[in-house]
């Protein structure tokens, strides 16, 4: 069936470094894939998204490239901040079905 | 702004009681879901709706059912809890495929 894996499991790193989580997903017919950004005691809040037609995206600190090709697609966050350490999970979405595949979820830590 | 609501943080409950978990939604989004998180398993879904009264099932239906009587209400029933439905609950909502999901807060049960 669908699988979305995602990795790492956890990643720490130094305030004002860089943070890289990394998913593959196994449908092709995949065309939607959100990163949702889960912090302490609340549900997941959607922090970006790319479509199939899009090859990467930017917001901010926030950047998500996807490879069709190889079904990749990565979260890359610059300049970390505490406030960034959360659980991170990326998604796979078809058009014309109900379903998310979420990722098993990456925490991150940011050390001051 | 769009907001989940989850009628309870926590719940403890015993085994082979009846669990009813609760959702409201106030943005007349047309699907919701019932997502179950576990550590090192990601959320996976238990059941979704796309519509008042439709309903189909997740990846892990077994031991639950669900209710959508109104567009923003939708129930996750627990016919007879067991010790192995403890976990995380979250409900989701979004206007249609491919769109954000917004989620509740989650409501952490325990089963004793």
């Amino acid at each position: 069936g669908e699988n979305v894996e995602q990795h790492p499991s956890t990643l720490s790193v130094q305030e004002g470094d860089s943070a890289v989580i990394k998913c593959t997903y196994s449908d092709s017919a995949s065309n939607y894939f959100p990163w949702y950004k889960q912090e302490l005691g609340k549900g997941p809040q959607l922090i970006i998204d790319i479509r199939s037609n899009v090859g990467e995206k930017k917001d901010q600190r926030i950047a998500v490239t996807l490879n069709k090709t190889a079904k990749h697609f990565s979260l890359h966050i610059t300049e970390t901040q505490p406030e960034d350490s959360a659980v991170y999970f990326c998604a796979a979405s078809t058009s014309g079905t109900y379903k998310y595949i979420f990722g098993t979820g990456t925490r991150l830590k940011v050390l001051a | 702004d769009v907001k989940v609501t989850q009628s309870s943080r926590y719940l403890v409950k015993r085994t082979g009681e009846k669990v009813f978990l609760e959702c409201v939604q106030d943005m007349d989004h047309e699907n919701m879901f019932w997502y179950r998180q576990d550590p090192g398993l990601g959320l996976r879904l238990i059941y979704f709706s796309y519509d008042v009264k439709m309903k189909e099932k997740g990846d892990i239906p077994e031991g639950y059912s669900v209710s959508r009587e109104k567009k923003e209400r939708f129930s996750l029933i627990l016919e007879s809890a067991s010790t192995n439905q403890t976990s995380m609950y979250l409900c989701a909502s979004r206007v249609w495929d491919n769109t954000e999901a917004f989620f509740g807060q989650g409501t952490r049960l325990t089963v004793v």
